[in-house]
C-alpha cells in the first residue's frame, strides 16, 4: 500500500537560512509525489511535483524538491527561507490504483520561520 | 485558465440540521473532484472523490454524502449533522489524463456545529 511519512510536526528556521522539509515515501511501481502548502484559514496550493526526469524539481515561490530513489525521499527545499514562508505543508503521493487520482497525504509538517 | 469555488466560506449550524456544501470548477471539463475534511488545522481526510456525473466513490462510513449533479458541481451534503462533523472542508479537482495530474484546491468552507 502506498504511504507517505512527514517525520517532523515542525520545523523552526531563521529568516535567511536554508530550510528543508522532509518526506518520505512507500510506493507500488512508479512514484508522483507532490508538495502543496496551506496557509491558516485557506486551501492547499500546490507547490511542485515529480513524475519523471531530472531528481532535482523547481516549483513556485524559489521552493525545489529533490526525488531520491534509493533513499524514498522527496525533502522539499529553499536556499534562502523568507518570514513569509511560514505555512503548513504537506508531501503527497497518488494512489497508483485504478485511475481515480487520488491522493495520499502526508500528516504535514509546520514550518516557522523566525526574523 | 480553472478556478474552483467553494461556499459557504464559513458555516455555523446546531446539531440536527442539515448540511449542504457546494463546489464548482470552471475552465475544465470531466474533472476528478474530491471533497476532503481536515480537522485540527492538520491532517486531510478524503471523504469522497467522482470520476464523473452521478459516480460518486465513499472513502469513509460517515453521516455525509456526496452527489455530482453536473459535471462540474460537487455537493456534500447530511440530513442530520452531529457535533464530530465541524471541521474544515476542502474540495478538489483534477485532469483525467493520468497519475501526473494536479489536485488544485478550493478555498474551503469552515464548519462549526454547536
Amino acid at each position: 500500500a502506498q504511504s507517505v511519512a512527514q517525520p517532523e510536526d515542525q520545523v523552526n528556521v531563521a529568516e535567511g537560512n536554508p530550510l528543508t522539509v522532509k518526506c518520505t515515501y512507500s510506493v507500488s511501481g512508479n512514484p508522483y509525489l507532490f508538495w502543496y502548502v496551506q496557509y491558516p484559514n485557506r486551501g492547499l496550493q500546490f507547490l511542485l511535483k515529480y513524475i519523471t526526469g531530472d531528481n532535482l524539481v523547481k516549483g513556485s515561490y524559489g521552493f525545489e524538491a529533490e526525488f531520491n530513489k534509493s533513499q524514498t525521499s522527496f525533502h522539499l527545499k529553499k536556499p534562502s527561507a523568507l518570514v513569509s514562508d511560514s505555512a503548513l505543508y504537506f508531501c503527497a503521493v497518488r494512489d497508483s490504483a485504478g485511475n481515480t487520482g487520488k491522493l495520499i497525504f502526508g500528516q504535514g509538517t509546520t514550518l516557522q520561520v523566525k526574523p | 485558465s480553472q478556478t474552483i469555488h467553494q461556499w459557504p466560506a464559513t458555516l455555523v449550524q446546531p446539531v440536527g440540521s442539515p448540511l449542504s456544501l457546494e463546489c464548482t470548477v470552471e475552465g475544465t471539463s470531466n474533472p476528478n473532484l474530491y471533497w476532503y475534511r481536515q480537522a485540527a488545522g492538520r491532517g486531510l481526510q478524503l471523504l469522497f472523490y467522482s470520476v464523473g456525473i452521478g459516480q460518486i466513490s465513499s472513502e469513509v462510513p460517515q453521516n455525509l454524502s456526496a452527489s455530482r449533479p453536473q459535471d462540474r458541481q460537487f455537493i456534500l451534503s447530511s440530513k442530520k449533522l452531529l457535533l464530530s462533523d465541524s471541521g474544515f472542508y476542502l474540495c478538489a479537482w483534477s485532469g483525467d489524463r493520468g497519475l501526473g495530474e494536479t489536485q488544485y484546491f478550493g478555498p474551503g468552507t469552515r464548519l462549526l456545529v454547536l
